[in-house]
């Protein structure tokens, strides 16, 4: 089976940075994914990782670790757009994608 | 334009109806999948289909079935709506990257 955990909720000021953490728990890993996702709309991608390490895309970063079955999405320079859903998604050899719960990052002045 | 629409994008039915959920993509791509989201549960897939002769059961296939009639164009339908399917419903095609969504059809079932 899969099992996919993120926390439920963070909150971060303005100009700060955060870390969204992600654990997983897969009978076939074949990349990880992040998606951004604001209420009411479609998710929207914001980065992959199939071999450990950081991927970094302008003040989106990405990291896993797939011995210890993690990843962090790091969004560095918070604005206020930034708060919405984060996704982390893992896809399996069956090319099919298992999504977590989602975290809601709030973005405070 | 969109590179992957449904429609509609709201319905109300009544329990028991038929309902279809149509969604159509521009991208050429032989992968889509229907989701639906729920508050707290994330995305969770119903059924798949890797090209028109291809379709596969998702987690939570029960109640509902799919027809892929092009390899644009991939239909979900309910049989006999019932209140506990009123959710966010998601189209998305993929390549061997990303998942492209569509907007979401928002389902109410009264």
């Amino acid at each position: 089976g899969q099992n996919i955990d993120q926390p439920t909720e963070m909150t971060a000021t303005e100009g700060a940075i955060v870390q969204i953490n992600c654990t997983y728990q897969t009978s076939g890993f074949n990349g990880l994914f992040w998606y951004q996702q604001h209420a009411g709309e479609a998710p929207t991608f914001l980065s992959y990782n199939v071999l450990d390490g950081l991927e970094e895309k302008g003040r989106f970063s990405s990291f896993l670790s797939r011995s210890k079955g993690y990843s962090y999405l790091l969004l560095k320079e918070l604005q206020m757009k930034d708060s919405a859903s984060y996704l982390c998604a893992v896809r399996n050899y069956g090319q099919n994608f298992v999504f977590g719960p989602g975290t809601r990052l709030s973005v405070l002045p | 334009d969109a590179d992957v629409t449904q429609t509609p994008r709201n319905r109300i039915t009544k329990t028991g109806k038929r309902i279809m959920l149509e969604c159509s993509q521009t991208k050429g791509h032989d992968r889509m999948y229907w989701y639906r989201q729920d508050p707290g549960l994330g995305l969770r897939l119903i059924y798949y289909s890797f090209d028109v002769k291809d379709i596969n059961k998702g987690e939570i296939s029960d109640g509902y079935s799919v027809s892929r009639q092009a390899q644009a164009k991939f239909s979900l339908s309910l049989e006999s709506a019932i209140p506990n399917q009123t959710a966010l419903y998601f189209c998305a095609t993929s390549d061997f990257t990303e998942q492209y969504f569509g907007p979401g059809t928002r389902l109410t079932v009264t």
